[in-house]
């Protein structure tokens, strides 16, 4: 099986920062890597497909990029309405994995 | 519009069985595989099934292997998840996920339905 891993587990940052959010897999999986945006209480939200495909609608603060078995989800300028928690996630046929996740709070 | 509505959750003793049940709308339903994910609470996702458009395929997590079957009804646009001999770990919020024709994204989510396994 595997397995996904993120770090950091969580971070602080001040609006307008650029963040950082890796992720990495224990064998090589392409590009078979999507991102996705929690928020407290909703369903979670694509952002990233495929390594660096942004879901329609996202805003291009949001980028990815990575292949193999290391990939980085970067936002340019954190804005108060990115607050939230950030999952990786990567699949093989219909098998998928979620990454931990990693909280992201404005200092 | 793309909907999800799961149901069926609630309350369970260790050892019981639960079915959930997720209505589809919006979409031509049997184009698509779908899945089942869940969230324990204060918890992160974890997959738990997955289902083929035509239901020849059927994949599931270590976890719930051999206790939770997966199932659809495209004449009803409909998806099920059988969940047999539960335990406290299978307490969580199971979503319904739809993904792209392309791969395993989770484009769609619904809102969830919540399962407690407690005595």
């Amino acid at each position: 099986d595997i397995q996904m891993t993120q770090s950091p587990s969580s971070l602080s940052a001040s609006v307008g920062d650029r963040v950082t959010i890796t992720c990495q897999a224990s064998q090589d999986i392409s590009n078979y890597l999507n991102w996705y945006q929690q928020k407290p209480g909703l369903a979670p939200k694509l952002l990233i497909y495929d390594g660096s495909r942004l879901e329609t609608g996202v805003p291009s603060r949001f980028s990815g990029s990575g292949s193999g078995t290391d990939f980085t989800l970067t936002i340019s300028s954190l804005q108060p309405e990115d607050i939230a928690t950030y999952f990786c996630q990567q699949y093989d046929h219909l098998l998928a994995t979620f990454g931990p996740g990693t909280k992201v709070d404005i200092k | 519009e793309v909907q999800l509505v799961e149901s069926g959750g609630g309350l369970v003793q260790p050892g019981r069985s639960l079915r959930l049940s997720c209505a589809a709308s919006g979409f031509t339903f049997d184009d698509y595989a779908m899945h089942w994910v869940r969230q324990a609470p204060g918890k992160g996702l974890e997959w738990v099934s997955g289902i083929s458009w035509d239901s020849s395929t059927r994949v599931y997590a270590d976890s719930v292997k051999g206790r939770f079957t997966i199932s659809r009804d495209n004449g009803m646009n409909s998806l099920y998840l059988q969940m047999n001999r539960l335990t406290a770990e299978d307490t969580a919020l199971y979503f319904c996920a739809r993904v792209t024709i392309f791969g395993t994204i989770f484009e769609k989510w619904g809102q969830g339905t919540l399962v407690t396994v407690s005595s």
